[in-house]
């Protein structure tokens, strides 16, 4: 079973809306974190935002915020205000249990344009 | 200057051919990873090392060897390639997690990656 899914292979939206990337993980280990990583055309890859588990508040960082719905295994990523720069692919991954090292499960991506 | 450094960053090679790609990294930390990214894929974890004597499998390690020659370097060799292993490939680095363990905040610091082909 996967344990990070992003249904939404592409997303499109204009500049200065709101958009939300979907994300679901599987885990049965109380400890984990969740991140959300940009990667633009250019390839490199991009730290956005973390949650951990046991955080009380949803993260935010700038334009970026976190929905984080603990029970629902959902830890979506708002982009406020969207920009053409925004146009890129966006992974969520999660790190979890000690044994498993600390290494980070990614899903698959969703790709989002941003138009003017 | 880059935190994380990759050689080369884009690679053609044949078939066959045994080809290594370099990590280089400035930011003190222990622990090292091996990624592999695929069109339309999610990245996946080949080798990750968390100290000069600790090197362990991924996902995805068939076909690559790993060597930590240094806590500041970290090489990934692929010993006879073949055209299913053309790919984007990272590097990433980290610190140990914190006393709350994989919960507590501990970005992976990524290197700008290889573009790898294999003919």
């Amino acid at each position: 079973a996967q344990k990070i899914t992003q249904t939404q292979p592409g997303m499109f939206v204009q500049e200065k809306e709101a958009v939300t990337l979907d994300c679901t993980y599987d885990t049965s280990d109380p400890s984990y974190g969740l991140f959300w990583y940009k990667q633009p055309s250019s390839g490199e890859m991009i730290f956005l935002i973390y949650q951990g588990s046991y955080d009380q508040q949803n993260a935010t960082e700038g334009r970026y915020s976190l929905n984080f719905q603990k029970a629902r295994k959902s830890a979506n990523l708002v982009i406020s205000a969207s920009q053409l720069g925004d146009s890129a692919m966006y992974f969520c991954a999660m790190r979890e249990g000690a044994q498993a090292g600390t290494a980070l499960i990614f899903g698959k991506g969703t790709t989002l344009s941003v138009s003017s | 200057d880059a935190d994380v450094t990759q050689t080369p960053r884009n690679r053609i090679t044949k078939t066959g051919k045994r080809i290594m790609l370099e990590c280089s990294q400035t930011k003190g930390h222990d622990r090292m990873y091996w990624y592999r990214q695929d069109p339309g894929l999610g990245l996946q974890l080949i080798y990750y090392s968390f100290d000069v004597k600790d090197i362990n499998k991924g996902e995805i390690s068939d076909g690559y060897s790993v060597s930590r020659q240094a806590q500041a370097k970290f090489s990934l060799s692929l010993e006879s390639a073949i055209p299913n292993q053309t790919a984007l490939y990272f590097c990433a680095t980290s610190d140990a997690p914190g006393l709350a363990g994989p919960s507590s905040y501990n970005e992976q610091f990524f290197g700008p990656g290889t573009r790898l082909t294999v003919l």
